[in-house]
């Protein structure tokens, strides 16, 4: 079973319309949400780090956010060049499991198109 | 990018071959891991190291080692390749092992006939 769940999992949008995408983690004792994106044969960029509900972070059309079991990343007015799979990653509290382990999702490709 | 080169980028072997990757830093980070990455799949840790000569294993660590003798290279071995490790391969780095981010390579695609 999942840990990590990302939703859609492809989702299509006109550039300037603004979306939402979806990254819900079933475990308890959150200790950091991480969000990146990934172009085609490159290695995932890092976009944020979230720790605690209620935290928001901003870059340029990007805003990510967290409740208690999911995060959001909003993209508002999206760009062609905002065109690629962003990566939901997640360090739950250690149960004597690998130290800086991060449970990703599948991730949402997301396509905008002019 | 975060100092992170990974050779070679591409490689296509047979099955029952040895084959090693190679994962090299600038930035003298001390945790450094490697994950696998395939279709349908979200990026999976093979072995993480968190220290010169100190690694440990990640959840998808049958079939392949690692070595670190040095703080910039961590060395990913495939000690006789088979098909189901056609994959992806990344490499990342981390200031510590906390909360922090980790930084990811270019990837390596390997193909195992």
């Amino acid at each position: 079973e999942d840990q990590v769940t990302q939703s859609p999992e492809a989702l299509r949008l006109q550039e300037g319309e603004s979306s939402s995408l979806n990254c819900s983690y079933t475990v308890s004792g959150l200790r950091g949400l991480f969000w990146y994106r990934q172009d085609p044969g490159k290695g995932p960029e890092f976009l944020f780090t979230l720790y605690s509900a209620g935290e928001e972070k901003e870059k340029e059309r990007l805003k990510a956010t967290l409740t208690k079991k999911e995060s959001f990343l909003h993209i508002t007015a999206p760009k062609p060049e905002d065109s690629a799979t962003y990566l939901c990653a997640v360090r739950f509290t250690d149960r004597g499991s690998t130290l800086g382990r991060l449970y990703f999702g599948r991730g949402t490709q997301l396509t905008v198109w002019p | 990018d975060a100092g992170i080169t990974q050779s070679p980028r591409h490689k296509v072997t047979e099955t029952g071959t040895p084959v090693t990757l190679r994962c090299h830093q600038t930035e003298n980070h001390r945790y450094m891991y490697w994950y696998r990455q395939d279709p349908g799949h979200g990026l999976r840790l093979i072995h993480y190291s968190y220290g010169v000569k100190d690694t440990d294993k990640g959840e998808v660590s049958d079939g392949y080692s690692v070595s670190r003798s040095k703080t910039e290279d961590f060395l990913l071995t495939l000690e006789s390749a088979t098909s189901s490790q056609t994959s992806v391969y990344f490499c990342a780095i981390s200031v510590s092992g906390g909360a922090n981010e980790q930084f990811f390579g270019p990837g390596t695609r390997l193909t195992v006939l």
